[in-house]
């Protein structure tokens, strides 16, 4: 079965500072998708960024961008420039191909400090 | 512009009450997912729909029973309620056609037993 692990259940940083979060992955699949949510106070579940695996070149959504690191199953986000409204709980998430659940990490509390 | 819409939001239950939580989405989505949201724990899985008229279990199902009504619908019952049970619950939907599409989810059910 599918495992993610974010080992950082917490993070802080300075507003316009970057972060990395964490996240890595166990699978036997070769072919799969990788996924970021962002879940605020208000509790919806946001998606921030996704990642197709046969896909090399890193995924890129304005300030938000991955690391992917196929072999070393590592998906990280990097946020730019952070900003008081990313404070929130972050989310991995992966699926593989053909299969319909998520299997979600643990998630990680992002907080933005002024 | 609803998206998916979960009710009620939130919920206190005693334990051996019965409880339907609602769902619907407005987006013609054919693939619909009831996830549980426990404390250090990131989603699981419940239950699922790959379309209408089909169900089935994820990771998490015992307890629970489901009914995909419609194409718009799908609701999650819980028949006699238990205090592991308390959970914030999302509803959540996709269009599944072999690309990879995000999910899409709800607001989400705080549900308490006591």
């Amino acid at each position: 079965a599918q495992t993610v692990t974010q080992s950082q259940p917490e993070m802080s940083v300075q507003e316009a500072e970057t972060v990395t979060l964490s996240c890595t992955y166990d699978t036997s699949e070769s072919d799969y998708y990788l996924f970021w949510y962002k879940q605020p106070p208000s509790r919806q579940m946001i998606l921030v960024i996704r990642q197709e695996a046969y896909k090399q070149q890193n995924a890129t959504e304005n300030r938000f961008s991955v690391n992917f690191q196929k072999a070393a199953k590592s998906f990280s986000l990097k946020i730019s420039d952070s900003q008081l409204g990313d404070a929130a709980m972050y989310f991995c998430a992966y699926r593989g191909v053909g299969a319909q659940k998520l299997v979600f990490g643990q998630g990680t509390r992002l907080t933005i400090n002024p | 512009n609803a998206g998916v819409t979960q009710t009620p939001k939130f919920q206190v239950l005693k334990t051996g009450q019965s409880m339907t939580l609602q769902c619907a989405q407005d987006m013609n989505h054919n693939s619909m997912y009831w996830y549980r949201q426990d404390p250090g724990m990131g989603l699981r899985l419940i239950y699922y729909s790959a379309s209408e008229g089909t169900t089935d279990k994820g990771e998490v199902p015992n307890g629970y029973n489901v009914s995909r009504l419609n194409k718009r619908e799908f609701s999650l019952r819980l028949e006699s309620a238990a205090p592991s049970q308390t959970s914030v619950y999302f509803c959540a939907s996709s269009f599944e056609g072999g690309q990879n599409q995000p999910q899409h989810f709800g607001d989400g059910t705080r549900l308490s037993i006591l």
